[in-house]
């Protein structure tokens, strides 16, 4: 069993649709969440830094994280065609050492 | 503000070459991660280093993968006699004491 699972998708929604992307894991070490953009053939891009439970809203992004469940959820609202990408979950258990793992990532399209 | 610079940004190597990806992280940051990206899958880490110090390698392969970041200068990945496998995307990461991680655009190797 993988630590962090992952749909990979691919996720096909209309523009201005809400897009729900969500990770699972397994290691109840993990302290720390985060969510990565990686456009087709560039770098991932942190999006979204979370720690511990609770929701974290920046924009038209949210992220929840369920330590209970080991569960974890990105939310885009009002999705734009510049949203698609594969979107990257990632967690670790030191705040301050980004030894990270990442699920496989879940391919986001945004079709007008 | 330049950010993670890795080069080059595009190897093709014949089985049983070297490679050497090259990696300047951000100005000011003295940690350096690197990871690689098979096609279709996440991130996986590699190697965690400080200036001239190895802190963690638990994601090497055991044989002919080393890597280096010297007092002056870039962090060096090398995969020394490479083989097909040894295609992926390579990436590396920068971060200070206790932020989060800045991702390079990547290397992406090709073995033929």
């Amino acid at each position: 069993q993988k630590e962090v699972e992952q749909d990979p998708g691919p996720l096909s929604v209309p523009e201005g649709a809400i897009v729900s992307l969500n990770c699972t894991y397994s290691n109840s070490a993990f302290q720390y969440f985060m969510w990565y953009r990686q456009y087709s053939r560039k770098g991932p891009e942190l999006l979204m830094y979370t720690y511990s439970s609770g929701n974290k809203e920046d924009g038209r992004f949210t992220a929840q994280v369920d330590k209970s469940s080991k569960y974890i959820s990105l939310f885009i609202r009002d999705s734009q065609p510049s949203d698609s990408a594969t979107y990257l979950c990632a967690m670790s258990v030191s705040g301050g050492y980004n030894k990270l793992i990442f699920g496989a990532g879940t391919r986001l399209a945004v079709h007008p | 503000n330049a950010g993670v610079m890795q080069n080059p940004r595009h190897l093709v190597r014949r089985r049983g070459q070297e490679a050497r990806l090259r990696c300047s992280p951000m100005k000011g940051h003295s940690h350096v991660y690197w990871y690689r990206q098979l096609p279709e899958e996440g991130l996986k880490f590699m190697v965690y280093l400080q200036k001239e110090n190895i802190i963690d390698e638990s994601g090497m392969p055991k044989e002919r993968f080393s890597a280096e970041f010297p007092k002056e200068g870039p962090s060096i990945l090398r995969i020394q006699q490479v083989v097909r496998g040894d295609s992926a995307a390579y990436f590396c990461a920068s971060a200070s004491m206790n932020t989060e991680a800045f991702f390079g655009q990547g290397t992406r190797l090709t073995v033929v």
